[in-house]
């Protein structure tokens, strides 16, 4: 894999549904894989920053995992809430933490 | 809190016209970035800059300049706007060394 790619790029599921995306990425010169929420009209936020194989992360209802050795993360949202409507993206980072690469972003839409 | 501010959420120019997005940090942060983002594509770097006058070529620099002449404040041009850069461009910044990155809301720019 060359590029970080996310699957899928766009979800609907109802409330109270729980839900998961995944991301992939170029396991060679990793470093760290950044999970960020981009809700419309605000600014991305950062989620979660994993760095170690095995990593498990947990804010409230949404987790993710890692696996550097096969490249892959997952973030998982438990019991989804419309205010969970969103664009997730997720970035690599490299040994030069300039050399940040975007997946296109999986757009999550929960209906009340 | 981190806060990084855009001058304009929506801005239509037409082509040919110079265009400035400014960018400004409230964090003492000594990297700054400007993306764009199109439909189905990641976020791609255009510029980014490490310090005061500094600046380095991203994935997608043609067409762009940028200019940092204080910390806080970090400017993308297009020298003359054209079509194929109608896009939602991002600014981000972070701490030297750090992997983190803070982003503003975005500018949407449309070129007629």
């Amino acid at each position: 894999i060359l590029n970080v790619e996310q699957s899928p790029q766009s979800l609907h599921v109802q409330e109270g549904d729980s839900t998961n995306f995944t991301c992939s990425f170029p396991s060679s010169n990793f470093y760290a894989l950044h999970w960020y929420r981009w809700e419309t009209a605000k600014s991305p936020e950062a989620l979660f920053v994993m760095t170690l194989n095995g990593d498990e992360k947990k804010k409230g209802r949404i987790s993710a995992t890692l696996n550097t050795k096969e490249g892959y993360s997952y973030l998982y949202i438990k019991g989804s809430q419309p205010e969970d409507s969103a664009t997730y993206l997720c970035a690599s980072t490299g040994y030069n933490n300039n050399d940040m690469r975007f997946g296109a972003g999986t757009r999550l839409t929960v209906k009340p | 809190d981190v806060k990084v501010t855009q001058s304009s959420r929506y801005l239509v120019k037409r082509t040919g016209e110079k265009v400035f997005l400014e960018c400004v940090q409230d964090m003492d942060h000594e990297n700054m970035f400007w993306y764009r983002q199109d439909p189905g594509l990641g976020l791609r770097l255009i510029y980014f800059s490490y310090d005061v006058k500094m600046k380095e070529k991203g994935d997608i620099p043609e067409g762009y300049s940028v200019s940092r002449e204080k910390k806080e404040r970090f400017s993308l041009i297009l020298e003359s706007a054209s079509t194929n850069q109608t896009s939602m461009y991002l600014c981000a910044s972070s701490f030297r060394g750090a992997y983190e990155q803070y982003f503003g809301p975005g500018t949407r720019l449309t070129v007629t």
